[in-house]
């Protein structure tokens, strides 16, 4: 089935410590993006990549860093610069059209230890 | 600067009940995509619908309607005879044609909880 796979589901980071949550889609998309959501708010974006090799900071994008090696891969790493990552994290997908919608994976809760 | 304002943070309504959740957004650009997404307790993000800004058509799709006035920059989504799986929270978002990518904006969302 085609779709968009992230992991792990949970995740606990130690004070300082760098922690790198996994996106993988076979949907043949162009376009990938990582969101944050916090508690009862909606999403916010952190970066997104339109072509393999390159990517753009979204609006909340310190304190992280992601890669786009492959087109089927979009990790995103949390850094010890992000002094508050407890929060949800989607990835998501599209064609890289502008209306296009946004396909989305299950979602990361990454925690502090 | 594009903004999505979902003014109803939480609502409650007893199954077969209609329910409407109001979008209004905020733009300058003329051309412009409006989505509405359900997530589920389990997290995802489900795609519903999307409308672009020169097609004013009410849609329907079963039990769900969406009513897109430009006059009042809204985009308001309609359950008829809510049913206890409707319970979720939903998000409109915006993407303007001028984003450099396919961005979307997000409303903060409707918490719906439909109660049996």
């Amino acid at each position: 089935d085609g779709g968009i796979t992230q992991s792990p589901k949970y995740l606990f980071r130690k004070e300082g410590q760098n922690v790198t949550l996994s996106c993988e889609q076979n949907l043949n998309h162009d376009a990938m993006y990582w969101y944050r959501q916090d508690p009862g708010q909606g999403l916010r974006l952190i970066y997104y990549s339109q072509i393999v090799n390159d990517f753009q900071k979204g609006d909340i994008a310190e304190g992280y860093s992601v890669s786009r090696e492959k087109k089927e891969s979009f990790p995103l790493t949390v850094t010890s610069a992000q002094k508050n990552p407890t929060a949800f994290y989607l990835c998501a997908s599209s064609l890289d059209r502008r209306n296009q919608p946004q396909h989305f994976g299950d979602g990361t809760r990454l925690s502090i230890l | 600067a594009q903004k999505v304002t979902q003014a109803q943070t939480e609502i409650s309504v007893v199954e077969k009940e209609d329910v409407t959740l109001d979008c209004v957004y905020e733009t300058r650009d003329t051309t412009y995509y409006l989505f509405w997404y359900k997530q589920p307790p389990s997290g995802e993000l489900v795609f519903l619908i999307r409308r672009n800004s020169f097609d004013e058509q009410n849609e329907i799709s079963g039990r769900y309607s969406w009513n897109f006035q430009k006059s009042t920059s809204s985009f308001n989504f309609t359950i008829t005879a809510s049913q206890v799986v409707d319970s979720a929270v939903y998000f409109c978002a915006l993407s303007e044609a001028r984003n450099a990518g396919n961005m979307l904006t997000f409303g903060g969302g409707t918490r719906l909880m439909v109660k049996p």
